[in-house]
C-alpha cells in the first residue's frame, strides 16, 4: 500500500466504549498528525508527533489518547467519548521540519466517528 | 495569532469556465507558507498548490494557480477550465513560524454541465 491509510473508515460507539483509530503511512515521513473535522468548523489540530515524540497537544480532552510506536504508525485511543466528539478524524504525515517550508502534509481518507 | 478566512461557503461554476476561490490570512510571521487542499466526498484531503511568502511569482500547478497578493494578505485559488470532477470542498491553509498548519472553513465548489 502507498500513502496514508486509516482504519476503520467508519466507527459507531457508545459513550462507555473503548476503541482505537489506526493510521499507517508508507511515505518515509517522520512526522504524523491527528486532525478533527467537525461540520462547518475549520480542521482542528489535535496532536503532532515528530520523530516519534509528541510535540503538540492542542488542549485536547484526556478521553483522546494518542500513541506513536514508530514513525510509520499512529493511533488515537478513544474512551468515554461524548456525542459532540462525533466527527471525521484525519491523520496526516510529513517530513519533520521547523519553521516554514513547503513540506506538504499528506492526509488519509479519515475515520468517520459517531458517538451515540 | 494566525488566522485563515474563507468567506464563500459555496460556489457554482459551469463546466469549462474558470472560478476563483477566495482566501485571506493574518499572521505576524515574516516567513510563512500558504496551501490549498481539495476534499472530495470520499474524505481525503488532496494537496493542490503551495505558495511561499517570499516567492516572487504566483504558483501554478496545471489548471490551478494561486493569486498571491501579499500586501492584501490574500491567496486566492484560480481553477481554469473547470471539470465535473472538481466538485469538492476546497480548503486554504497556512503554516507560520510555529510549523502548525491551520485551515480555513472551506468553500464547497459545485461544477455543473
Amino acid at each position: 500500500e502507498t500513502g496514508v491509510t486509516q482504519t476503520p473508515r467508519h466507527l459507531v460507539m457508545g459513550m462507555t466504549n473503548k476503541k482505537s483509530l489506526k493510521c499507517e503511512q508508507h511515505l518515509g515521513h517522520n512526522a504524523m498528525y491527528w486532525y478533527k473535522q467537525s461540520a462547518k468548523k475549520p480542521l482542528e489540530l489535535m496532536f503532532v508527533y515528530s520523530l516519534e515524540e509528541r510535540v503538540e497537544n492542542n488542549s485536547v480532552p484526556s478521553r483522546f489518547s494518542p500513541e506513536c510506536p514508530n514513525s510509520s504508525h499512529l493511533f488515537l485511543h478513544l474512551h468515554t467519548l461524548q456525542p459532540e466528539d462525533s466527527a471525521l478524524y484525519l491523520c496526516a504525515s510529513s517530513q519533520a521540519e521547523t519553521g516554514t517550508g513547503a513540506n506538504v502534509l499528506t492526509f488519509g481518507a479519515g475515520s468517520r466517528l459517531t458517538v451515540l | 495569532a494566525q488566522k485563515i478566512t474563507q468567506t464563500q461557503p459555496g460556489m457554482f461554476v459551469q463546466e469549462k469556465e474558470a472560478v476563483t476561490l477566495d482566501c485571506t490570512y493574518d499572521t505576524s510571521d515574516p516567513s510563512y507558507g500558504l496551501f490549498w487542499y481539495k476534499q472530495p466526498s470520499s474524505g481525503e484531503m488532496i494537496f493542490l498548490i503551495y505558495q511561499g511568502s517570499y516567492d516572487q511569482q504566483n504558483a501554478t500547478e496545471g489548471r490551478y494557480s494561486l493569486n498571491f497578493q501579499k500586501a492584501r494578505k490574500s491567496a486566492n485559488l484560480v481553477i481554469s477550465a473547470s471539470q465535473l470532477g472538481d466538485s469538492a470542498m476546497y480548503f486554504c491553509a497556512m503554516r507560520g513560524g510555529t510549523d502548525k498548519l491551520i485551515f480555513g472553513t472551506g468553500t464547497r465548489l459545485q461544477v455543473f454541465p
